[in-house]
């Protein structure tokens, strides 16, 4: 497809358990970003990938969460022993990371519910 | 506090009404601003960007910035009900640096026909 794809669009675990979300960005997007957004929140930035940079990853909440960018292209987002508080949409975008500001293609989100 | 402060709403407005959505922020590094438009249980999507202070208009959205007040403004005339969404501002401190936005929290607006 054209756009960003995520997956599962909907997951439902129970608490403690691992969850993977993946995330397909748009070919030949360089940039990957990963968002969590909570209800009646805004989107908080988790972590960033470009290109073969390291990623920045100052905005993981805890150590239970991590992520992955392989081939520089698909990232899936690991959340273990999931908490209740984890529940929340995943949203991931991509961008061309060049030249571009603020133009973030954003997926439909992975929709999180912890039990 | 929150470095992008945005009343969540909700909003509702007839259709035709000028409708004004505003954030505040704190940090005077950022120089680019953004409004993201969010349906419900989709992803948002960039509708407006503007690079330090002044106006910027399109169509019937216009977007200002207010760098002294650290205030950002989108008015939209003639709101429709299609216009009926969660409307996010976002920010950026430096150029090309990432894209990591500092959203605000979205302000749901509800255009009744």
């Amino acid at each position: 497809g054209a756009g960003v794809s995520q997956s599962p669009s909907n997951k439902v675990t129970e608490k403690g358990k691992d969850v993977e979300l993946r995330c397909d960005p748009i070919s030949g997007h360089t940039a990957l970003y990963w968002y969590r957004q909570s209800l009646g929140q805004g989107l908080e930035f988790l972590i960033y990938f470009q290109g073969n940079s390291a990623p920045d990853k100052s905005g993981l909440p805890s150590d239970r969460f991590s992520a992955e960018r392989t081939g520089g292209s698909v990232s899936t987002l690991t959340i273990q022993r999931t908490q209740q508080e984890d529940s929340a949409v995943y949203l991931c975008a991509s961008s061309s990371g060049q030249g571009d500001t603020g133009e973030l293609f954003f997926g439909e989100g992975s929709r999180l519910t912890v039990l | 506090q929150k470095e992008v402060e945005q009343d969540p709403g909700p909003l509702s407005v007839p259709e035709g009404a000028i409708v004004s959505l505003n954030c505040t922020y704190s940090n005077s590094a950022f120089q680019y601003f953004m409004w993201y438009r969010q349906y419900s249980r989709k992803g948002p999507e960039l509708l407006m960007y503007t690079y330090s202070s002044g106006n910027k208009e399109d169509g019937r959205f216009t977007a200002q910035v207010d760098k002294s007040s650290k205030y950002i403004s989108l008015f939209i005339r003639d709101s429709q009900p299609s216009d009926s969404a969660t409307y996010l501002c976002a920010m950026e401190g430096v150029y090309n640096q990432g894209g990591k936005l500092i959203f605000g929290q979205g302000t749901e607006l509800s255009v009744k026909p």
